[in-house]
């Protein structure tokens, strides 16, 4: 059975500050795919990036960066020099195969983000 | 083109009542699913269709729900008899293709009720 968990239930930074939200996916698998997510408070679940678990670089995109870690099973999220508009739910959702066909996500229960001025 | 597209976007039903969720994906994509987000939850899968097969329903709670998608474009989630527990946040999401790991993109939600 697979499990993600976000062990962080809410975090709150100064803005400016940066920040790391954890996850970890406990897999039997070797291939997986991972991704992140945003729920602002509009509601929308908005994707952020799609990582693989046979990818261990790094990975920058503006003040978003990624880091894989395949020993600890962690796909950590570093937000840099932090906004008010980060302030969300950060969901990290591995890649289930459902037993019928396709697949389905599967979403850790979040991390709660407040950035203040 | 135009995103995933969900109506009604707040739904009050009184208990007993029967409701329907609709789901416009985008244009063309394949895949469709829906998921129930609890308040304070992570969203938690309920149902997939591949075009208009729905090849799986495992996340569906009771025989209370049921999915449709009959010409493999819009879906409609219908509950009925509403309990109070399924007050929750319904989200559709779509993905162009069949398989694969390409990325779900997500309607606003449809927000129920349940008095």
């Amino acid at each position: 059975a697979q499990k993600v968990t976000q062990a962080q239930t809410e975090i709150s930074v100064v803005e400016k500050e940066d920040v790391t939200l954890d996850c970890v996916y406990e897999t039997r698998d070797t291939t997986y795919y991972l991704f992140w997510y945003k729920q602002p408070p509009s509601g929308e679940l908005v994707f952020l990036i799609r990582r693989n678990s046979f990818d261990e670089q790094n990975e920058i995109s503006g003040r978003y960066s990624w880091n894989f870690q395949k020993s600890t099973s962690s796909f950590n999220f570093t937000i840099t020099a932090s906004q008010v508009v980060d302030s969300a739910v950060y969901f990290c959702a591995p890649v289930v195969i459902l037993t019928g066909g396709g697949n389905k996500l599967t979403f850790g229960t979040g991390t709660q983000l407040k950035v203040e001025l | 083109g135009a995103g995933v597209s969900q109506s009604p976007r707040y739904k009050v039903a009184k208990r007993g009542q029967d409701v329907a969720l609709r789901c416009d994906p985008i244009s063309g994509h394949v895949s469709l699913f829906w998921y129930q987000q609890a308040l304070g939850q992570g969203p938690e899968f309920l149902t997939y269709f591949q075009n208009e097969a729905q090849l799986d329903k495992s996340g569906l709670p009771s025989d209370r729900f049921f999915a449709e998608r009959p010409e493999g474009s819009v879906s409609t989630l219908k509950i009925q008899r509403t309990q109070q527990e399924d007050s929750a946040v319904y989200l559709c999401a779509s993905r162009g293709t069949a398989g694969g790991t390409d990325t779900q993109y997500f309607g606003p939600g449809t927000r129920l009720t349940v008095l």
